[in-house]
């Protein structure tokens, strides 16, 4: 799978929105970005994925480059409790394989989201 | 509960002794993976199951470490003649059928060899 780099960590004001970058410039053809963040204390939790096209749900939005070799995760308002270490994976989609759905976690990106 | 659901949450255990954790997935998810997280640091992969089988067993650091999933549901993490090494926090996540789906992660076993 795709190696990602994310920065160490981030700040962000409340209500802002938190804008989390990732460099997967090696990202194959039927690769997916996935994101997942930990908020202390917990398991990771999922937040979104994408192949191609932007996407946006509940949580967040995914925008990723036309060349997909970077993608951007943006919390509209980020909340205090939206402080977490967020995840950028890629994983491949195909059913072909046997680590079918193994995420390959990195260091992430430390969010801190200030008052 | 409808979520994963992992025990103890926290084992302290002596150095030498052997020790099972225990993950309850999601109902009728058939993809079954264990991770381990050392302070400060990602989760890293141990096992991947699919239904009773290990699909995956590449992750798990050396023969003192096995897991099981006998009726494809429940799996336990198994870990012989425990290491001051071993203690990390080990992560359970099930996901319907593996692949590219979200996955939902345990609340975790903090393990702490003395």
């Amino acid at each position: 799978d795709a190696k990602t780099t994310q920065p160490t960590s981030m700040d962000c004001a409340e209500g802002r929105a938190a804008n989390l970058p990732c460099n997967h410039s090696t990202i194959s053809g039927n690769e997916y970005v996935y994101w997942y963040r930990q908020i202390h204390s917990q398991g990771p939790q999922y937040i979104i994925h994408g192949l191609k096209n932007n996407e946006t749900n509940e949580m967040a939005s995914l925008i990723i480059t036309e060349d997909r070799k970077s993608s951007t995760l943006i919390l509209p308002h980020a909340t205090l409790r939206d402080t977490a270490v967020y995840y950028c994976i890629v994983m491949r989609s195909g059913a072909g394989g046997t680590s079918y759905g193994k995420l390959t976690f990195g260091q992430g990106t430390i969010l801190t989201v200030h008052p | 509960g409808a979520g994963v659901s992992q025990t103890p949450s926290n084992k302290v255990t002596e150095k030498g002794k052997y020790v099972e954790l225990r993950c309850d997935p999601i109902s009728g998810h058939t993809a079954l993976y264990w991770y381990r997280q050392s302070l400060g640091q990602g989760p890293e992969f141990l096992i991947y199951f699919q239904g009773t089988g290990a699909a995956d067993d590449s992750g798990l650091p050396n023969d003192r470490f096995f897991a099981v999933r006998p009726e494809g549901s429940v799996s336990t993490l198994k870990i012989q003649r425990t290491e001051r090494g071993d203690s990390a926090v080990y992560l359970c996540a099930s996901s319907l059928k593996g692949g590219p789906t979200e996955a939902f992660f345990g609340q975790g076993t903090r393990l702490t060899v003395v």
